[in-house]
């Protein structure tokens, strides 16, 4: 059974820095690209960035490009996310969530998601 | 990226009633070599993360009730609750996977 395990989330000063991390479990983490979606308290959904199964291939949301950084260790199915220069407006539950494609092209049709991690950002 | 506009803001059913809920891609959510729809719905409670309803636009995830069905092609969509039942108020989303990922503003679901 596939596990998405959020952690890291806390409080931060605006100007700080948190990293996130997202354990994966019940499947071959290293052939699957990963997300990060967040949602701002009272808010809809927001992509803010994706990496590729190996780690050669990232984007971003315009709102975070710059001061977040997705990473991956597929020897720990481990992603990461190293957020800086946090703003009031960051403050969100970070998901994590699994592609619904492989890196030979096979979908099983549908993401999985984490359960979240809260961030909050203020002074 | 693709925006994902869904209509209503919000909708008020009776008990028992049609809920009916629609999601507009600014462009087509079709991939042509496998004939699926990139499109999924979700169903949020207060305090508890997004759950999976529909993918591939029609296809009901396991466990989710049958009274929730999807259809559309292209760049229209539509979720269907049949009968609405007391559980099902929530916020809904609808989400393109077509390309990286967006998401409708969400269409919040009450009892009249």
């Amino acid at each position: 059974q596939v596990q998405l395990v959020e952690s890291g989330g806390g409080v931060a000063q605006p100007g700080g820095s948190l990293r996130l991390s997202c354990a994966g479990s019940g499947f071959t983490f290293s052939t699957y690209g990963m997300h990060w979606v967040r949602q701002a308290p009272g808010k809809g959904l927001e992509r803010v960035a994706f990496i590729g199964h190996d780690g050669s291939n990232q984007d971003y949301a315009v709102s975070v490009k710059g001061r977040f950084t997705v990473s991956r260790d597929n020897s720990k199915n481990t992603l990461y996310m190293q957020m800086s220069s946090l703003r009031v407006e960051d403050t969100a539950v970070y998901y994590c969530v699994k592609d619904h494609r492989d890196s030979s092209g096979i979908t099983g049709g549908r993401d999985t998601w984490g359960q979240g991690t809260v961030v909050t950002v203020s002074s | 990226d693709i925006v994902m506009t869904q209509s209503p803001d919000s909708l008020a059913v009776s008990l028992g009633e049609r809920a009916t809920i629609n999601c507009k891609s600014s462009q087509s959510l079709l991939y042509s070599f496998n004939n699926k729809n990139y499109l999924a719905w979700f169903q949020q409670k207060p305090g508890q993360p997004p759950k999976l309803l529909i993918y591939w636009a029609s296809i009901r995830e396991s466990g989710v009730p049958d009274r929730f069905s999807g259809s559309g092609s292209g760049t229209d969509f539509t979720l269907t609750i049949s009968s609405l039942q007391a559980e099902d108020v929530a916020v809904y989303y609808c989400q393109q996977y077509y390309t990286t990922r967006t998401f409708g503003q969400g269409t919040k679901v009450e009892i009249k």
